[in-house]
């Protein structure tokens, strides 16, 4: 069985600081790895996609894979109220590039965010 | 560019009644996906379609499920004799063709809610 870990929370953080969510992975072949954001009642949003090991920045966001320990994470960088929300990590096998492998996303359940003014 | 839309937003329904919801994808994406998602948990893969070929599917998708893509433009899944156990929330996503070195990036509609009494 393929699964995604993500450590349920919730998470905590005051406004303004530095929000880290982690998030494992069992499947030694996988190659795409994205970070949702989910709020209350509504559906997952992607806010970044990472495939190669170290760091991809966009904004205030920063995911950071490693391949070797199969670990990826999402820092919020000044986290705002408006971050908190539940976040979705969610790995792909296939290859890239390529229309081999499965398509799907495994998604593990997400870390509840919140973020205290 | 209109995202990915579903309809209805909201079903509620009696057991062992059938029920049917569409996904109309973003625009030139060729590539369509089920999930299912209950109450704390991630979402989870039922089916894909490239466009109107359905390519894979979970072992979630028992019998009482179907889904169609037949001019791989919109998609229908249809659920025959519903069960309690099938209140969830169903998010469609669709992804662009692959490029080379691309990644699957799935972009989820706002969901339909399924409520079966």
């Amino acid at each position: 069985q393929k699964e995604v870990e993500q450590n349920s929370g919730p998470l905590s953080v005051p406004e303004g600081a530095i929000a880290s969510l982690n998030c494992t992975y069992s499947d030694r072949v996988s190659q795409s790895f994205f970070w949702y954001r989910q709020y209350s009642g509504k559906s997952p949003e992607l806010i970044m996609s990472i495939y190669s090991n170290g760091d991809k920045e966009d904004g205030r966001f920063t995911a950071q894979l490693n391949k070797a320990s199969q670990y990826v994470s999402l820092l919020i960088r000044d986290s705002q109220p408006s971050d908190s929300a539940t976040y979705l990590c969610a790995v792909n096998s296939s290859p890239l590039g390529t229309q081999g492998g499965s398509e799907k996303l495994v998604f593990g359940k997400g870390t509840k965010l919140t973020v205290n003014p | 560019d209109t995202g990915v839309s579903q309809d209805p937003r909201h079903k509620i329904t009696k057991r062992g009644q059938n029920v049917t919801f569409r996904c109309d994808p973003i625009s030139e994406h060729n590539r369509l996906y089920w999930y299912r998602q209950t109450l704390g948990q991630g979402p989870e893969f039922l089916t894909y379609f490239q466009n109107e070929a359905q390519l894979e599917k979970s072992r979630l998708l028992s019998d009482r499920f179907s889904a169609e893509r037949p001019k791989g433009s919109f998609s229908t899944l249809e659920i025959q004799r519903t069960e309690q156990g099938d209140s969830a929330m169903y998010l469609c996503a669709s992804s662009p063709r692959r490029l080379a070195g691309g990644y699957n990036e799935q972009f989820f509609g706002p969901g339909t809610r399924l409520t079966v009494l």
